[in-house]
């Protein structure tokens, strides 16, 4: 099993662009969650999702879109990039349940000019 | 803003000897979990801990819970080099399920 995989790794854009951060698991785990990490702070989460078709906001939604139609994916879309949004974004997956442990991706570096 | 808060935020000690730190967090929780996460990459799940719970092991991991004070305590015993790394508490509680709140973490520098 590959895990949780995100791509990019690292990605660069310009303030107002949009951008979609990938994330896929391969252990059929019903729960996903995106959080960003910025300097000096622990991770906070954006949003999650407790299975295909139903997702649901975190403590910064803010700026950030997700769906999810399948149970493998939940991309993270960035309607107008701003330079706020600039750092790590981790996508994460859950098994058993949401409260239970989590795998995390390998990170996505984001930096908005 | 951040539920759980780690202490120290920094910890440099020497192979072999225990590091402890501390987890506190303002309101009642469901579950407390810590992670691992080497610099540049992603989190790696150590224990949870349910608030029913007192006390876990994981072999040189021991994670302690105290509701009353509302903080956690997390002891690596006989540290090797390779436990340098950050580590983070997170924690859910009743009017959240499931939407963790991490601390900034605990760095942890082990020397040989």
């Amino acid at each position: 099993n590959a895990g949780v995989t995100q791509t990019p790794k690292f990605q660069v854009l310009k303030t107002g662009q949009s951008m979609t951060l990938q994330c896929a698991q391969d252990m059929n785990h019903e729960y996903m969650s995106w959080y960003r990490q910025d300097p000096g702070m622990g991770l906070r989460l954006i949003h999650y999702s407790v299975g295909a078709g139903i997702t649901d906001q975190g403590e910064v939604p803010n700026g950030y879109n997700v769906s999810r139609s399948t149970t493998e994916d939940f991309p993270l879309r960035l309607l107008s990039a701003a330079p706020s949004q600039t750092s790590v974004y981790f996508c994460a997956s859950s098994y058993p349940t949401l409260v239970d442990t989590q795998y995390f991706g390998p990170g996505t570096r984001l930096t908005v000019l | 803003s951040q539920q759980g808060e780690e202490d120290p935020q920094a910890l440099s000690i020497q192979e072999g000897e225990n590091a402890t730190m501390n987890c506190s967090y303002k309101t009642s929780i469901n579950n407390l979990q810590w992670y691992r996460q080497n610099s540049g990459r992603g989190l790696v799940h150590l224990i949870l801990i349910r608030s029913n719970e007192r006390e876990k092991h994981s072999g040189r991991l021991r994670v302690t819970l105290d509701t009353s004070k509302k903080s956690s305590s997390l002891l690596i015993t006989a540290s090797r080099a390779a436990d340098t790394a950050s580590y983070f508490c997170a924690t859910d509680s009743a009017d959240s399920w499931g939407k963790f709140q991490f601390g900034a973490g605990t760095q942890v520098v082990v020397t040989p």
